[in-house]
C-alpha cells in the first residue's frame, strides 16, 4: 500500500544522545514536513522541504536538522537529545497545489530520559 | 505568528449532530483544512475549504467565512467510531500549515 513509513515506531533515548528519525514516501510527492505533537500544543511544524535538495526551517526548527537528498526520503536528526524533544514525530507529505492535502504517517513516540 | 483556536472538549449522543467551530488569525490565507486524528493515530484528511461556503461531503460537511476568520466542521448522525481529536488547520501566506490544538469528541451511547 503507497503511502509514508516512519521507524522507529517508538523510542527511548538518554539525554545527550543522538538519534535520527526516517521517513520514507512511495506517492512521489515534492513537499515533505516534520511536525511533533505535544498535548494541549497540537502539531507544531519542526522543518519542511518543498522539493528534493532544499529545506526549511519551521515554527520549532531549534534542536533539530534535516535533509532531502531524494524526493522519497526526509531524515530529522536531534543531534543531542534533551527531555523537552520529548514527543510524538510526524512526517507528512504533499502533492504541488494549494488544495493537495498532507498525508501523514504514523509517527514516532520519543521519550528523551 | 499564527492564532488558531477551537474547543478542547466536546461530547454528544450517537445519531446527534456536532458542530466543531474554528476560529482563526493568520498572516496571509491560502486554505482551511479539517483532520481527523484518532487516539495513537496519524491524522487523516477530512475537508478542505478555501471559498466561502459550504463543502458537503456525506456525514461530514465543512463551513468558511474568510471575513470573519471562522470555520466550522459538522458531523451529522454521529457514530461511535467518529470519536476522535479533529484538526482545524491553516494554510497561511507562505503556504506552510498551521495546526489548532485539536478537538476531542466523544460519541456515547
Amino acid at each position: 500500500t503507497a503511502g509514508i513509513t516512519q521507524a522507529p515506531t517508538s523510542q527511548i533515548l538518554a539525554a545527550g544522545r543522538s538519534m535520527t528519525l526516517r521517513c520514507t514516501q512511495d506517492m512521489r510527492h515534492n513537499a515533505m514536513y516534520w511536525y511533533r505533537q505535544d498535548l494541549g500544543l497540537g502539531l507544531r511544524l519542526i522543518h519542511y522541504s518543498n522539493t528534493a535538495g532544499t529545506t526549511g526551517k519551521g515554527e520549532v526548527p531549534d534542536g533539530y536538522s534535516v535533509s532531502r537528498a531524494n524526493t522519497d526520503d526526509f531524515p530529522l536528526t536531534l543531534a543531542s537529545a534533551v527531555p523537552s524533544q520529548t514527543s510524538v514525530y510526524f512526517c507528512a507529505s504533499s502533492e504541488a497545489g494549494e488544495h493537495q492535502p498532507q498525508h501523514f504517517g504514523d509517527g514516532t513516540r520519543l521519550s528523551i530520559l | 505568528g499564527q492564532n488558531i483556536d477551537q474547543p478542547t472538549e466536546m461530547t454528544a449522543t450517537e445519531g446527534a449532530i456536532v458542530q466543531i467551530n474554528c476560529t482563526y488569525q493568520t498572516s496571509g490565507f491560502n486554505g482551511l483544512f479539517w483532520y481527523q486524528q484518532h487516539a495513537g493515530e496519524a491524522p487523516t484528511f477530512l475537508s478542505y475549504n478555501v471559498l466561502d461556503g459550504l463543502e458537503e461531503k456525506g456525514r461530514f460537511s465543512s463551513f468558511l467565512s474568510r471575513s470573519k476568520g471562522y470555520s466550522y466542521l459538522l458531523l451529522k448522525e454521529l457514530q461511535m467510531k467518529d470519536s476522535a481529536s479533529y484538526l482545524c488547520a491553516v494554510r497561511d501566506g507562505d503556504y506552510k500549515l498551521s495546526f489548532g490544538a485539536g478537538t476531542t469528541v466523544t460519541v456515547r451511547a
